[in-house]
């Protein structure tokens, strides 16, 4: 089945820089490409997704990037905020569209110092 | 609000137990998929139904079942219940079978003891 790794687990940014996630997943037949951030004790929350025939998709502060070839993607915050603080999840659907449910990594804990 | 609600908010209950979880997708959503999330399993894929079917099955132990009604809510049964089963339950729930663009309802904290 699908396998996602995510990194770093921890990221620590300065207020205004710009954050960056990567994961790498191992089923090639995955077209779906979802990001959650999850507040604690709240509901993961669906903040940008991108499909297999898209290499990148933007929006305001937040991008994704979509690597086929090398089978992984990341997520981009750009001008970061304290409300950016969270869990971030990525996830890829094992056959192509998410018959399989979503794979999740392990997490990214974002944290915006001030 | 993702529009999708979940009941309970918590439930305590003892090992060897059975409860059932419940899930209302958002209006007009045909999919419902439920996740369990703990912190040495992460978020897992359990089971996903369409439309009243069983469309796929994860990392779901056969002590726990679901079923999707004509009104499409969802349960999720749990049974035989252990210590390890404590975590949260999440449903999620889709306009289309195919997965993409899942929101997630509040979770059910369920407590083994």
């Amino acid at each position: 089945g699908e396998n996602v790794e995510q990194h770093p687990s921890t990221l620590s940014v300065q207020e205004g820089d710009s954050a960056v996630i990567k994961c790498t997943y191992s089923d090639s037949a995955s077209n779906y490409f979802p990001w959650y951030k999850q507040e604690l004790g709240k509901r993961p929350q669906l903040i940008i997704d991108i499909r297999s025939n898209v290499g990148e998709k933007k929006d305001q502060r937040i991008a994704v990037t979509l690597n086929k070839t090398a089978k992984h993607f990341s997520l981009h915050i750009t001008e970061t905020q304290p409300e950016d603080s969270a869990v971030y999840f990525c996830a890829a659907s094992g056959t192509g569209g998410g018959a399989d449910g979503l794979t999740f990594g392990k997490g990214t804990h974002l944290i915006i110092q001030p | 609000d993702s529009g999708v609600t979940q009941t309970p908010k918590h439930l305590i209950t003892a090992t060897g137990q059975r409860v059932t979880l419940r899930c209302s997708p958002r209006s007009g959503d045909l999919s419902v998929y439920w996740y369990q999330q703990s912190l040495d399993q992460g978020l897992q894929f359990l089971i996903q139904y369409y439309n009243g079917e069983e469309r796929a099955k994860g990392n779901i132990l056969e002590r726990f079942s679901a079923q999707q009604f004509p009104d499409l809510h969802s349960e999720l049964n749990l049974s035989s219940l252990e210590l390890g089963d404590s975590a949260l339950y999440f449903c999620a729930s889709s306009v289309a079978e195919g997965g993409y663009e899942q929101y997630f309802g509040p979770g059910t904290r369920l407590t083994v003891t």
